[in-house]
């Protein structure tokens, strides 16, 4: 089945606990990238990689890191969490290199005490 | 990206087709309407896309008015799963995958 995968599903941490929310996607799609969806604040791009080894920020970047090491995978990192990456957590891929039909994950639910 | 006006929410009887309307007055000529729903708290999912002709696919028919300032999304036949919030967007298609969701429709189908 066609999907794009996320894990954890949920995850409560602590203030600078390093952590990472991994993604992966079986379509070989070019396109993945991070958000974030806030009550009130709609869906907010973190990072978005058109390829493997290139990546790009997107609106809301500070405090992550990415990486595209393999087509399939694109990591997001929180090396030292704080309680304003307190968010629901979406990975997407598209098989063109712009984000043009976006495939979702099911989401991370994170929240940082 | 140009912003878009929907109806916060609607109620549709499961059978029937529901139509989503959206306003897009200030869209440009290289900016596409784009349509996702999101079931709650699930990941958003994408429906259907167009420019200025109509479009149809396996989920949903998109009417696009002449001027392109308002469309249209017809789920044909609704069903119980189809109760969630729609999103009308437009952008432009080299944006990145950069995604204004606004506030949406939320529709919920009633057996």
């Amino acid at each position: 089945e066609a999907q794009v995968t996320q894990n954890p599903r949920y995850l409560i941490t602590v203030t600078g606990k390093k952590l990472t929310v991994t993604c992966s996607q079986n379509m070989n799609h070019e396109y993945m990238s991070w958000y974030r969806q806030d009550p009130g604040l709609g869906l907010r791009q973190i990072y978005y990689s058109m390829n493997v080894e290139v990546t790009d920020k997107g609106d809301v970047p500070e405090g992550y890191k990415v990486s595209r090491k393999e087509k399939r995978n694109f990591p997001l990192i929180l090396e030292s969490p704080s309680p304003n990456q307190t968010s629901l957590y979406f990975c997407a891929s598209s098989l063109d290199r712009v984000g043009e039909k976006l495939f979702f994950g099911s989401g991370t639910q994170l929240s940082v005490l | 990206d140009a912003k878009t006006t929907q109806p916060p929410s609607m109620d549709c009887a499961e059978g029937r087709a529901a139509n989503l309307p959206c306003n897009h007055s200030t869209i440009s000529g290289n900016e596409y309407v784009y349509w996702y729903r999101q079931i709650h708290s699930q990941g958003p999912q994408y429906i259907i896309h167009g420019l200025k002709n109509n479009e149809t696919n396996e989920m949903a028919s998109l009417i696009i008015t002449e001027d392109r300032k308002s469309s249209t999304l017809i789920l044909p036949h609704a069903t119980l799963r189809d109760t969630a919030v729609y999103y009308c967007i437009v952008r432009v298609v080299s944006s990145w995958g950069k995604l204004q969701f606004g506030s949406g429709t939320q529709v919920v189908v009633t057996p």
